[in-house]
Formats: C-alpha cells, structure tokens, sequence
C-alpha cells in the first residue's frame, strides 16, 4: 500500500522566487489537506480538497498561495513571490470518503527554505 | 474558535514505564473527534489513537490509551510499557463534527531513556 507522496523533499530557493510543491494522495482517497509546519510548532491548515473541488481555505493562505487538484487525484501548491516566513515544512494528508471521523494519513513533507 | 492545548512541551520516561501526555481543548460543539498523531524525528506523522465524542467509552490501542473527559474537555493519552521507539512528538489533534481540518496543539516531546 502505497502512502502519500510529496516531492520535492527539500526545497531551498531564493526570496522573492515561485515554489511548487506536489502531493499525490493514497488511491481511492477522495480528500486532500494541505498544513504548514514551522520549527516547534503543530501543523496549521491551508486548506482541502474533496475530489476536485477545493472545499475550504484558511485565511493564512494569503493570495501568494494557490492550491489545485485538477483531476482529483494529485495536488499541487503554489508559493509566489516567497517571503522569509514561508520558510516551513509542509505537509499533505489525505482520507478516504467514509465519513468526517477518518483519519487522515500524512506524507513526509516537503521543507521549504528561504535564503 | 476551537484550540487545542498541550501544556508539556517535553516529558521522559524510562523505558517499559508509563507516561500520560495532556491535552485540553476548546470548543461549543457537542460532535467532534480527537486524535493523537506521532511524529518521529525527521519522519511522518502517523495516527496513535482517535476518540469519538458521542463516545463514552475510551479508546485503547494496545499500549496506548486515552482518558477522555468531555466534561473537562480533557484527553490524555496514556503510553504504557514504553519503548525507545516511542520517542517523538505527539500532537493532540481536534476536528469539528462538520468540517474536515485538523487543529493541532504546539506538541509534547516525549523522550525514552533505557
């Protein structure tokens, strides 16, 4: 059973730069959430995905991020214009349709740094 | 708004001991759930446990349990007979009856001396 992918790893880019980050969610899971971690933190929501549609968007994600799940399978994040506080890891989940209370799976993350 | 809180940044325990991590919430719903999620240095986040709260009864995961006091709005989790592969962050996890976000606490450490 494959789990959810995230790629890149790590990203280091300069200020100022576009960044795009991709998820592929487990198979036949419907949702897909994105979160932001930063040092010493829990994850912070952006935002989610059920199938296609992108249901809800947390006010953090400013217009300088973008999300999108066109087929309603893999997922990509958008960061324009990086600023310093974008440095974070952030991390994709995914959950199958069945209902609210299903867990939802993570991936690795993917490290996004600011120089 | 909802909030979760830990209020343990770290805590030890020596191996095949217990330990009881803490965590309160907030919140004016009556249907939810909450979880408990592991996070191994530089690895992914796994899910520990979850609890129902129309649920009295506590969850139980072979060594891990959870106190849940929906009164208090209060859930524990308890780890027992603990093993050095237990070291992590734990996050104390809260999602809404009606939406699908996860809000998180800031996290306790856990860490495992042989």
């Amino acid at each position: 059973d494959t789990g959810v992918s995230q790629d890149p790893r790590h990203k280091i880019t300069k200020r100022g730069q576009n960044v795009t980050f991709r998820c592929d969610p487990i198979s036949e899971h419907n949702r897909l959430y994105w979160y932001r971690q930063t040092l010493g933190q829990g994850p912070e929501f952006l935002t989610y995905f059920q199938n296609e549609a992108q249901l809800e968007k947390s006010r953090l994600l400013s217009d300088r991020f973008s999300a999108e799940r066109p087929k309603g399978s893999f997922s990509t994040l958008e960061i324009q214009r990086t600023e310093q506080g974008d440095s974070a890891m952030y991390l994709c989940a995914s959950s199958p349709p069945e209902g609210l209370g299903q867990p939802q799976h993570f991936g690795d993350g993917t490290r996004l740094s600011i120089l | 708004a909802q909030t979760v809180t830990q209020s343990q940044p770290e805590m030890s325990v020596q191996e095949a001991e217990t330990v009881t991590l803490s965590c309160t919430y907030d919140t004016s719903e009556s249907d939810y759930y909450l979880f408990w999620y592991k996070q191994p240095p530089s690895r992914q986040m796994i899910l520990v446990i979850r609890q129902e709260a129309y649920k009295q009864q506590n969850a139980t995961e072979n060594r891990f349990s959870v106190n849940f006091q929906k009164a208090a709005k209060s859930f524990s989790l308890k780890i027992s007979d603990s093993q050095l592969g237990d070291a992590a962050m734990y996050f104390c996890a809260y999602r809404s009856g009606n939406t699908d976000k996860l809000i998180f606490g800031t996290g306790t450490r856990l860490q495992v001396f042989p």
